[in-house]
This record gives C-alpha cells, sequence and structure tokens, in this order.
C-alpha cells in the first residue's frame, strides 16, 4: 500500500532563517506531487505541483520554491523566512492528473517567528 | 475563475444527521470529493463521485450530487463526537479546487 510521509511534523524558525521541508511517498512510482499551504481557519491553497523528476509548476509567486530530486521526493524550500509563511504545510500525491485523488501527508506545521 | 464554496461551520447534536454542503461553478468537473481533517492532521479522502453519478452511500455517509444546479452534499448519518473535524469539499477535471472547509462540530 501507499504512503505518504513528511518532516518535520512541527518546526518554529525565526525571520530570515531558511527552510527545508521533505516529503516522500512509498509504494507507488511516478506519482504526481503536490505541496499546499493551510492558514489557519482557512482551505488551501495550491503553492506548488510536480509530475516527474524536475518538473515544478508554480501556482503562486513568493519566497518559497520546490524541487524533485527523486521520483518520489518533494522538498518544499525558503531562504529567508518570512512571518507570513508560518502555517500548515501538506504534501500530496496522486496517481495521474486529470480528475485523479489526491493522498494527503500528516502536515508540517510551520510557525516563523 | 472556477470557485468551491462552503459554509464555514456546523453544529449538531449526537445522533442526529449532519448535511454539508457545497456549491461549485466548474461545469466540466470530472470528479468530486469529500475529505476530512481532524485537528493537527492532514486530510483523509472520505469518497468521492463521479460527475454522472446523482448518489453515492458509503455506511453512514451518503453524497448526493446536483450537476444541474452544481451542488454537491455529504450527509452524515447518526453523527458521533470522533466526526468532529474540518470537512473539504473538492472537484476537479484537470486540476483540483478545494472550497475553504466546514468546521462540523457535534454537540453530546
Amino acid at each position: 500500500s501507499q504512503t505518504i510521509h513528511q518532516w518535520p511534523a512541527t518546526l518554529v524558525q525565526p525571520v530570515g532563517s531558511p527552510l527545508s521541508l521533505e516529503c516522500t511517498v512509498e509504494g507507488t512510482s511516478n506519482p504526481n506531487l503536490y505541496w499546499y499551504r493551510q492558514a489557519a481557519g482557512r482551505g488551501l491553497q495550491l503553492l506548488f505541483y510536480s509530475v516527474g523528476i524536475g518538473q515544478i509548476s508554480s501556482e503562486v509567486p513568493q519566497n518559497l520554491s520546490a524541487s524533485r530530486p527523486q521520483d518520489r521526493q518533494f522538498i518544499l524550500s525558503s531562504k529567508k523566512l518570512l512571518l507570513s509563511d508560518s502555517g500548515f504545510y501538506l504534501c500530496a500525491w496522486s496517481p495521474g492528473t486529470g480528475g485523479y485523488e489526491q493522498y494527503f501527508g500528516p502536515g508540517t506545521r510551520l510557525t516563523v517567528t | 475563475g472556477e470557485d468551491v464554496e462552503q459554509s464555514l461551520f456546523l453544529s449538531v447534536r449526537e445522533g442526529d444527521s449532519s448535511v454539508i454542503n457545497c456549491t461549485y461553478t466548474d461545469s466540466s468537473s470530472t470528479y468530486l470529493y469529500w475529505y476530512k481533517q481532524e485537528p493537527g492532521a492532514g486530510l483523509q479522502l472520505l469518497t468521492y463521485i463521479f460527475s454522472n453519478m446523482d448518489m453515492k452511500q458509503d455506511q453512514r455517509l451518503t453524497v448526493l450530487l446536483n450537476k444541474k444546479d452544481k451542488h454537491l452534499s455529504l450527509r452524515i448519518a447518526d453523527t458521533q463526537t470522533g466526526d468532529s473535524a474540518i470537512y473539504f469539499c473538492a472537484e476537479s477535471d484537470n486540476d483540483m479546487r478545494f472550497g475553504a472547509g466546514t468546521r462540523l462540530t457535534v454537540k453530546p
């Protein structure tokens, strides 16, 4: 069966510090991968998605970036965090595009102080 | 752009039925989904319905789709305190779009 992992589970970082959040998927090959941000009491904002190694699409301009160094690994990064980057970051995978359901990881709670 | 809208809050008593409503604007939606998010956790896929169906039942969950009105609902029968969570409606054709979520509170 497929599983999706995220780490760390929680993170507290000062403004201006770098960020690296990791997501890995097991039990499937060539998944589509997604990064979402959920601000407190709000819905999901799609940040990045990837249909293959090295292929990243950005949905919103921001100081975050994403990379996919391996088929089942998706990394969310920032060189300098802003206070507004605080939120709950969710990674998800799907078996394909065109209406396939997405499966979510447990999330990372990021607090920028 | 395409939107998915849900009411933000719903409160019911334990044992009652809960009905969470969702409207969407994209007429080319292929699948419609309901996800559940418990506090501090990721989203769990509860159920989904293909756009050419009008009803799907899975144990205590019933999904109704009115494609003409672009209205989707999730009915939870015999709601329990463990059903307290945020419920997200989502629709997709090539991309997936989520509503803002409905916070369901179940009172004993």
